[in-house]
């Protein structure tokens, strides 16, 4: 069974202040994901990783991933309060038709 | 944009009745799941469903779980018998469009049942 595990999964950081989320999953696979969820809200991508040593970046947020090692980052810089939110990391495993598992998520509390 | 839509948004119930949660799919996308996710929980997937057929459940998927395509648009989530435990919010997602993001699964809003 495909284990997917986060941490940590609660982060109180200070605005201005980097940090990394940790994405580790316990089989192969090429293609990992990563979702914003605000309370009561939806789940929005993020970013797609499809293959090793895929690196994206998208303002304050870089996601990276190391297949070899089953391992993502979510690295946040200069954090601001708008990125208080949970993020999850999810790993799919067939192409086309794929079931999504998902990390415990990790709940990001930006402390002005 | 395109975007997933799902109804209602809050659906409440009595357990052992029959609930039905609507989705709408991105038109052009060809696969369709449905995840659910307990309050302050994972998000764990049910079901994915393609060329009118389920493809892959989970086991959470019992027999009191069903899955249909209507029409060409619409997706829907029938819960025969409700559980209390079933309550949860309830996610729809599409994917594999013809152009473009094909591997992004794209969720709808969510549809919150609460069993009583």
């Amino acid at each position: 069974e495909l284990k997917v595990e986060q941490n940590p999964l609660f982060l109180s950081m200070q605005e201005g202040k980097n940090y990394t989320i940790y994405c580790n999953y316990s089989t192969t696979s090429d293609r990992l994901y990563w979702y914003r969820q605000d309370p009561g809200k939806s789940l929005e991508s993020l970013f797609v990783l499809l293959s090793n040593g895929a690196v994206k970046q998208e303002g304050r947020l870089m996601a990276s991933l190391d297949t070899k090692a089953r391992l993502s980052t979510l690295h946040i810089t200069a954090a601001v309060h708008d990125l208080s939110a949970t993020y999850f990391c999810a790993v799919g495993v067939d192409f086309g038709n794929e079931k999504l598992t998902f990390g415990t998520g990790t709940r990001l509390t930006i402390i002005p | 944009e395109p975007e997933v839509t799902q109804t209602p948004s809050h659906q409440v119930t009595q357990m052992g009745q029959e609930v039905i949660l609507r989705c709408v799919p991105i038109s052009n996308h060809l696969y369709f799941y449905w995840y659910r996710q307990i309050l302050g929980q994972k998000v764990e997937f049910l079901v994915s469903f393609y060329n009118n057929e389920i493809s892959e459940k989970s086991e959470i998927f019992d027999d009191q779980f069903s899955v249909e395509r209507p029409d060409g648009s619409n997706f829907t989530l029938k819960i025969r018998s409700t559980k209390l435990e079933d309550s949860a919010m309830y996610f729809c997602a599409s994917s594999f469009g013809t152009s473009g993001r094909v591997y992004e699964q794209f969720f709808g809003p969510g549809t919150r049942l609460t069993v009583l």
